[in-house]
């Protein structure tokens, strides 16, 4: 079965600075990975996403992660984080094609931007 | 284009009882699955409704029950509700087709069980 882990639970950056958060995978097949973005109250938006191709891959609002299958990672990265940026991370794992694709989730990081 | 919508916003209920979440999934889109958020944890996946049919289970115990509509909206049931069923719901919705279908989701319900 597939597994997410995100090691770091709280993350405190100061604005401006750069950020990486990290995501660990489990999955014995080729992944789908994502990361989503949860601000307080609110559902789950899609940053990006890899399915195949480069392993690096850009999303909305500036965020980039990198694929390493010989480290079974998929971090997220921001060269220059905004306020705004404050908000719950996840990274998820895609099981299935077509017929009962189910996300797995990683337990989130919580990042805090400081002024 | 509309995207995800959920109701209610937020619902107690007491232990016991029964509760239904509904989901009204994005235009164009056929499948609808709902996740399960407890406080402080990433979303479990529960179950996912593919032309008003189940098309795969998450590890929840059958009081966990749903439907999907012709106009592929969706309702999660939950029976006898306990207190660990307090979470915010989740449901995404998706085009079935070839390759990975993406998920996106509505902002949830959040329900607390007392």
């Amino acid at each position: 079965a597939q597994s997410v882990t995100q090691p770091d639970i709280h993350i405190t950056v100061s604005e401006g600075a750069s950020l990486e958060l990290r995501c660990n995978y489990s999955y014995g097949a080729t992944p789908y990975l994502f990361w989503y973005v949860q601000s307080p109250g609110q559902g789950l938006q899609l940053l990006l996403k890899y399915f195949s191709g480069d392993t690096l891959v850009q999303g909305i609002k500036g965020f980039e992660a990198e694929f390493k299958r010989s480290q079974s990672s998929f971090n997220l990265r921001k060269p220059s984080v905004h306020w705004s940026d404050a908000a719950e991370y996840f990274c998820a794992v895609g099981a299935g094609t077509g017929t009962a694709s189910k996300l797995t989730f990683g337990t989130g990081t919580r990042l805090q931007v400081t002024l | 284009e509309t995207g995800v919508t959920q109701s209610p916003t937020h619902l107690i209920k007491t232990r016991g009882q029964q509760v239904t979440l509904r989901c009204s999934s994005q235009s164009g889109h056929n499948t609808v699955s709902w996740y399960q958020q407890a406080l402080g944890q990433g979303p479990q996946f529960i179950f996912q409704y593919y032309r008003e049919e189940e098309n795969g289970r998450g590890n929840f115990p059958p009081r966990f029950s749903g439907l999907q509509f012709p106009n592929y909206s969706s309702e999660l049931n939950v029976n006898a509700l306990e207190l660990d069923d307090s979470a915010l719901y989740l449901c995404a919705s998706s085009l079935l087709g070839r390759g990975y279908n993406e998920q996106f989701f509505g902002p949830g319900t959040r329900l607390t069980v007392l």
